[in-house]
């Protein structure tokens, strides 16, 4: 199993470009979520899917959309970026049943917007 | 207010020392989780331990210690002659039952310097 993957693993990219973090997952997970981290503010969710077909907003939705393509993906979605969002992106999937279980998480993405 | 409160920033310590983090969080909920993680240098997060509200037995693994009291809201981890591969990034975070379990919160996080 590969768990939770990401992609790209970096990006570079200038104001008012778009682009879309991709995330999977094969543990069979109903909810994902997308985080970012940032010095010194800890994780802070951006938006979360808790089972396929539904999408919530999280602290931080402003400037990204998501798409819970289908049970494996969940995508991010940077329409016009700002360099106030570079940071480093984190995707994560957990199986849903009350509080029992953990969230596993992707190996990041450090997006650079100049 | 935080929901979680890792007031250590950064903690520095000489291998083989014993090591304390500090994890105090506020809910309403009387059914909650409390949850740790790492995440080392190469910056992947790393799942450590869980918790739920109604089991406060203290948690051994190895050098690795957890205490949780409600009564002060807390749920404080020790590490035990720490090494130089526990130098990390450690978080504390919360799940309620008033949010159906379905996020977690995290606190901002403790920076653990384990020098040889």
């Amino acid at each position: 199993n590969a768990g939770v993957t990401q992609t790209p693993k970096f990006q570079v990219l200038k104001t008012g470009q778009s682009m879309t973090l991709q995330c999977a997952q094969d543990m069979n997970h109903n909810s994902m979520y997308w985080y970012r981290q940032d010095p010194g503010m800890g994780l802070r969710l951006i938006y979360y899917s808790a089972s396929e077909g539904t999408t919530d907003k999280g602290e931080v939705p402003n400037g990204y959309n998501v798409s819970r393509l289908n049970k494996r993906e969940f995508s991010l979605r940077l329409e016009s970026a700002a360099p106030s969002q570079t940071s480093v992106y984190f995707c994560a999937s957990r199986l849903q049943d009350r509080g029992l279980y953990e969230q596993y998480f992707g190996p990041g993405t450090r997006l650079t917007v100049t | 207010a935080q929901k979680v409160t890792q007031a250590q920033t950064e903690i520095s310590v000489v291998e083989k020392e014993d090591v304390t983090l500090d994890c105090v969080y506020e809910t309403r909920d009387t059914t909650y989780y409390l949850f740790w993680y790492k995440q080392p240098p190469s910056g992947e997060l790393v799942f450590l331990i869980r918790r739920n509200s109604f089991d406060e037995q203290n948690e051994i693994s190895g050098r690795y210690s957890w205490n949780f009291q409600k009564s002060t809201s807390s749920f404080n981890f020790t590490i035990t002659a720490s090494q130089v591969v526990d130098s990390a990034v450690y978080f504390c975070a919360l799940s309620e039952a008033g949010s159906g379990y379905s996020t977690l919160t995290f606190g901002k996080g403790t920076m653990l310097l384990v020098s040889p």
